[in-house]
C-alpha cells in the first residue's frame, strides 16, 4: 500500500493568485497522477507525472495553468496559476504501482476556494 | 468513448438496512474494475478491484458482482452503519489505457 499526504490540506485564495500543492508518498512510484473534483462531480484527470520526464496533460488542461514538477519518486507539486473562482475544487494526487491491476491510491486531497 | 454511469445518484438508508448500488460501463477493452468509497472531504479508498475473470469479490460488508458480459457491477452493502455514509465511486480501466474512467459516484446516507 502507498500512504499519501497532500499540503495544504485546504485555502482560500484571491482572484489572480496561484497556488502550489504538494504531494508526499511513503514509498518509491512510478507513476503519480493529479485529479480534479469539481463539487458534486467524479474525478478527472488533470495530468500523469512520472518522474524524469516532462509531465503528460489531459485535454482542456495545460502547462501554463497547471505546472508540475517531480524531482523524485516520492514527491510531486501542482500548482494552480491565475486562479479564478472557477478553479475551486479538491485536488487531488494519486499513485499507482506498475500493474495494471495495481491499487491506485489516492491522498486525503486539498480543497481550494478562490475568490 | 470508455463511460462510467452509476445509479442511483444517491439513496438514504435506515441504520442495519442493505442496500445495492449499480455500475454499467462501456469502457473497452476491459482490464478490471474497483469501486471506491470517498468520505467527505477525503479521497477515495479501494474496496474491490475484479478483473475479467472474477464476479464476485468481499471486502468485510461490502461485496461487488461483476457481469463482464453485460458490462454491470453492482455493490452491495449489508447490515448497513452510520460510517457507511459516503460517495461510491465505480472505476474502470481498460488493457490499452493506463488511465482510469470514473463513474460520477452514488451518494449514500445512512441514518440511524
Amino acid at each position: 500500500s502507498a500512504v499519501i499526504s497532500q499540503k495544504p490540506s485546504r485555502d482560500i485564495c484571491q482572484r489572480g493568485t496561484s497556488l502550489t500543492i504538494q504531494c508526499q508518498v511513503d514509498s518509491q512510484v512510478t507513476m503519480m497522477f493529479w485529479y480534479r473534483q469539481q463539487p458534486g462531480q467524479s474525478l478527472t484527470l488533470i495530468a500523469t507525472a512520472n518522474q524524469g520526464s516532462e509531465a503528460t496533460y489531459e485535454s482542456g488542461f495545460v502547462i501554463d495553468k497547471f505546472p508540475i514538477s517531480r524531482p523524485n519518486l516520492t514527491f510531486s507539486t501542482l500548482t494552480v496559476s491565475n486562479m479564478s473562482p472557477e478553479d475551486s475544487s479538491i485536488y487531488l494526487c494519486s499513485v499507482r504501482g506498475q500493474e495494471r491491476s495495481s491499487t491506485q491510491y489516492f491522498g486525503p486531497g486539498t480543497r481550494l476556494l478562490v475568490l | 468513448k470508455n463511460q462510467v454511469e452509476q445509479s442511483p445518484q444517491s439513496l438514504i438508508i435506515l441504520e442495519g438496512k442493505n442496500c445495492t448500488l449499480q455500475c454499467n460501463y462501456t469502457v473497452s477493452p476491459f482490464s478490471n474494475l474497483r469501486w471506491y468509497k470517498q468520505d467527505t472531504g477525503r479521497g477515495p479508498v479501494s474496496l474491490t478491484i475484479m478483473t475479467f475473470s472474477e464476479n464476485t469479490k468481499s471486502n468485510g460488508r461490502y461485496t461487488a458482482t461483476l457481469d463482464a458480459d453485460t458490462k454491470q457491477s453492482s455493490l452491495h452493502i449489508t447490515a448497513s452503519q452510520l460510517s457507511d455514509s459516503a460517495s461510491y465511486i465505480c472505476v474502470v480501466s481498460a488493457t490499452n489505457d493506463y488511465k482510469l474512467s470514473f463513474g460520477a459516484g452514488t451518494t449514500v446516507t445512512v441514518r440511524a
